[in-house]
């Protein structure tokens, strides 16, 4: 049974660095799969952050891309997201997912299991 | 294109069925999936590849969908089916993944 479980402060305060973590376990992402970053502000949409591939290669918002940085650690069997200079809109509730890729004629992409979110608080 | 478009809400009487959809360019190259989303927790997906339904989801969700445009369809609905509903792919190009804005279903 794979599970993700995100970590990381509650609280920010604006201009600063927001670092989060993913752990997994029941699933290597050395293994396979993309590892994705999706965020929430309250009462609105799912808005997606960016995505890691098993082999590193990263895929940004491009409305978040300059103040974004996603890495993993395979040996910790865990992704984190780094997000520099915070706003009052960076609030929102902060979700990991695994997202399955299957290309062909018709692509099937979808993600199959979700952290249970943890919120982030932006203010002084 | 890089976006795809949900009704903001749908209402439908517990019992009926209702049909919720979804448009967007890149649905031509991906296929939608559909997540569930209750108050205070974590989407959970419902149909993906357009018409698959993940184990321990009930059968009255069925998903459909041609060219530009993707449905969500919940036969005989539920009080608890009462939700938000994400429809999701990627663009065009493959790197981004997309969301819709999501619709609110009212069970009456």
């Amino acid at each position: 049974q794979v599970q993700l479980q995100e970590s990381g402060p509650g609280l920010v305060k604006p201009s600063e660095t927001l670092s989060l973590t993913c752990a997994v376990s029941g699933y290597s992402i050395s293994s396979g799969y993309y590892w994705g970053w999706i965020r929430q502000s309250p009462g609105k949409g799912l808005e997606w952050i960016g995505t890691i591939y098993h082999d590193g290669s990263t895929y940004y918002n491009p409305s978040l891309k300059s103040r974004l940085h996603i890495s993993v650690d395979k040996s910790k069997n865990q992704f984190s997201l780094n997000l520099t200079s915070l706003t009052a809109a960076d609030t929102a509730v902060y979700y990991c997912a695994r997202e399955s890729l299957v290309s062909g004629a018709t692509s099937v992409c979808y993600f199959d299991n979700w952290g249970r979110g943890t919120m982030v608080n932006v203010a002084s | 294109s890089s976006e795809l478009t949900q009704d903001p809400a749908v209402s439908v009487a517990l019992g009926q069925k209702v049909r919720i959809t979804c448009q967007g360019d890149s649905l031509r190259s991906y296929y939608a999936s559909w997540y569930q989303q209750k108050p205070g927790q974590a989407p959970v997906v419902v149909i993906y590849g357009q018409y698959n339904r993940p184990s321990g989801i009930p059968e009255r969700f069925s998903g459909s969908g041609s060219g530009n445009t993707a449905s969500l369809t919940i036969t005989g609905t539920q009080a608890e089916d009462e939700a938000d509903y994400y429809c999701h792919s990627r663009d065009s190009g493959g790197n981004h993944v997309v969301f819709g804005g999501g619709t609110k279903l009212t069970v009456l």
